[in-house]
């Protein structure tokens, strides 16, 4: 069966980085699109941005442009979402999500990141 | 970018009753770029919906779902305990992608 299973929790402090990571299985990995998407406390889903799999083409939300980087391992069947210069805003539960034709149809169990001084 | 509102912001309704969940887009939206998802209470988001009508794989029938244009309905026809959750619309028309604010329905 479709699986995406992430890293887990992290607290950093303000204006460091932090990389997650997203393990696909049960399907061919290059096959599809993996988005990520992030979620402040009380607040709306906000997707981040996506990575083509069969090639490595990134798309970015312009929001979060310059500051987050997606990258991938093939050979692990692995997405990784990297965000720097991180802020108390930054604080939020943290998805992958299998594109499945433009929706997205199976989603990690999320990481939440934690940004305290 | 394209943002989608949802209302009512809260919905308490008891078992057996019907719900309807609006999603007013701020412009139009093709039909096959809209889509809903249930997200219970720390838990991932999990697609119902997409194309505005396809149910997603395992979706029970009483979701249904309609729209065109900047107005789109998610129907749930009747209710279970199980249903209590958020429930979000997305758009992927236009990028960026975007997400209403949910709407929360509650089972009395």
């Amino acid at each position: 069966q479709v699986q995406l299973v992430q890293s887990g929790a992290e607290v950093k402090k303000p204006g460091a980085s932090v990389k997650l990571s997203c393990k696909s299985s049960g399907y061919t990995f290059t096959s599809h699109t993996i988005h990520w998407v992030r979620q402040a406390p009380g607040q709306r889903l906000e997707w981040m941005g996506w990575i083509n799999t069969s090639n490595g083409d990134t798309r970015y939300s312009p929001n979060l442009q310059g500051r987050v980087t997606l990258s991938m391992d093939t050979s692990a069947s692995t997405t990784y979402m990297a965000l720097n210069s991180l802020t108390s805003e930054d604080t939020a539960v943290y998805y992958c999500a299998r594109d499945g034709g433009s929706h997205n149809d199976y989603w990690g169990q999320g990481s939440l990141v934690t940004v305290s001084s | 970018e394209i943002v989608l509102t949802q209302s009512p912001g809260t919905l308490s309704l008891s078992p057996g009753e019907r719900a309807t969940l609006s999603c007013r887009a701020s412009q139009s939206v093709a039909s096959i770029y809209l889509a809903w998802y249930q997200q219970k209470s720390g838990q991932a988001p999990r697609l119902l919906i997409y194309g505005t009508s396809t149910r997603a794989t395992g979706i029970p029938d009483r979701f249904s779902g309609s729209g065109s244009g900047t107005d789109f309905t998610l129907t749930i026809s009747r209710l279970e305990p199980e249903d209590s959750a958020v429930y979000y619309c997305q758009q992927y028309d236009m990028p960026p992608r975007t997400f209403g604010q949910g709407t929360k329905v509650e089972i009395k």
